[in-house]
Order: C-alpha cells, then sequence, then structure tokens
C-alpha cells in the first residue's frame, strides 16, 4: 500500500518570502502522479500542481514549484513571494495507475501561516 | 455555479440514527470519490464510481456504510446507527476519468456531528 508522509505539522513564512514543505511517499509502483491540495480555512480543497513520475522535469505554476526527486521519493513544494491569500492547510497526494483516475492518497497535511 | 455541491454542509445526529449525505459533481464528470477527514488528518478514501458503477470500496467504510450513484449523476453516503466515530468532515470529489487530465475537484464538504 501507497504512504505518504508530510513531517512538517505546522510552518510560518513572513510575507514575501519563501517557504518549502516536505513530503516523501512510499511505493512499488513505477508510473504515478503525486499533487499538492491546498485547503484554505472553511473553504474547500483545490489543486495547487501536479507531477506525472515519469517526467524528469519538475512542475511549475506561477510562485509554485516541486522538486522531485524520484529516487529518494520525495516532492517538496516551494511557495515563492508568499502572500497572505497562501494561508491554509497542504496536503500531498499520491495516486497510482493505471488510469490515473484513481482514489488519491493523502499525507496528514502542513498548516503553513503567511505573517504580514 | 458548475462545481461540486454538497448537501447539508453541517449535520448534527444522535447515535444510533441514520444519516444521508448528497454530492452532486461537476456535470460531464464521470468519476465520483468520496472521502473522510477527521480532525488533524488528511482525507481518507472511502469508495468511488465511475458512472453508476462502484469501482472499490475502502476497508474504513464498514457495513454501516452504504454509496449509491443512480443513473451516474448525484451520489448519496447513508450511515446507518451512527457512532461518534463517525464524526467526521465528508467530501466529495469529481473527476472528467481522463488519464491525461485526472485533477479531483473537491466539494465543500458535509461535517457531520454526533452526539
Amino acid at each position: 500500500a501507497q504512504t505518504v508522509t508530510q513531517s512538517q505539522p505546522e510552518m510560518s513564512v513572513q510575507e514575501a518570502e519563501t517557504v518549502t514543505l516536505s513530503c516523501t511517499y512510499d511505493t512499488s509502483e513505477s508510473n504515478y502522479y503525486l499533487f499538492w491540495y491546498k485547503q484554505p480555512p472553511s473553504r474547500q480543497m483545490i489543486l495547487v500542481i501536479r507531477q506525472e513520475a515519469y517526467k524528469q522535469q519538475n512542475a511549475t505554476e506561477n510562485r509554485f514549484s516541486v522538486n522531485f526527486q524520484k529516487a529518494a521519493k520525495s516532492f517538496s513544494l516551494k511557495i515563492s513571494d508568499s502572500q497572505l491569500g497562501d494561508t491554509a492547510m497542504y496536503f500531498c497526494a499520491f495516486m497510482k495507475p493505471p488510469s490515473g483516475n484513481t482514489p488519491l492518497v493523502f499525507g496528514k497535511g502542513t498548516r503553513l501561516s503567511v505573517i504580514a | 455555479d458548475t462545481g461540486v455541491s454538497q448537501d447539508p454542509r453541517h449535520k448534527i445526529t444522535k447515535r444510533g440514527q441514520n444519516v444521508t449525505f448528497r454530492c452532486d459533481p461537476i456535470s460531464e464528470h464521470n468519476r465520483l470519490y468520496w472521502y473522510r477527514q477527521t480532525l488533524g488528518q488528511g482525507p481518507e478514501f472511502l469508495t468511488y464510481f465511475q458512472n453508476e458503477a462502484q469501482l472499490e470500496k475502502s476497508r474504513l467504510l464498514s457495513d454501516r456504510f452504504s454509496a449509491e450513484r443512480p443513473k451516474g449523476s448525484f451520489s448519496t453516503l447513508e450511515i446507518q446507527r451512527t457512532e461518534q466515530g463517525d464524526s467526521a468532515m465528508y467530501l466529495c470529489a469529481s473527476s472528467v476519468g481522463d488519464p491525461h487530465y485526472n485533477e479531483q475537484f473537491f466539494g465543500p464538504g458535509t461535517r457531520l456531528t454526533v452526539l
């Protein structure tokens, strides 16, 4: 069974600074998908960024980028130029093949606070 | 609004009562997922559908839980004889079922409190 571990329960960052959230996972699959989801306080979860395991290039979405280390089974999220609206729970998630539309396995989350 | 909707948003019930939640996915999304999220934890998978077919059920889903998706549109999740341990946020998500576009879109959730 796949597992996802987020070792930082809480983090804080000053506005405009950069922060990195850690995620490790365990799987015997060779191809899979990894995601970072954001859950703002009292609001629904939204996708931040997605990475396909067979792609070596790290995904980027504006201020959000990942450092995907397949051999180390590590998938960290970097948020640049942090904004107050980035305050949220961040969940790392794994999706196994074959179809790429199977249930997500989530980590326990990291609560990020952006401080003005 | 074309997002995933869930009803009710909050439900308070007494132990032993039955409750039913509804999820309306984004139209044309053929995959629908149910997750449960307890305080301080990430969501945990319960079950999912492709159209009206229930493809997989988690071991978390005891015999007291049942889910349906008649006609492949909305879905219901019923919990019979609720227990205090059932208190959680129940999340619904949907996706198009395309392996190249596999983002799951989440609803706002139904928060269940069992007294």
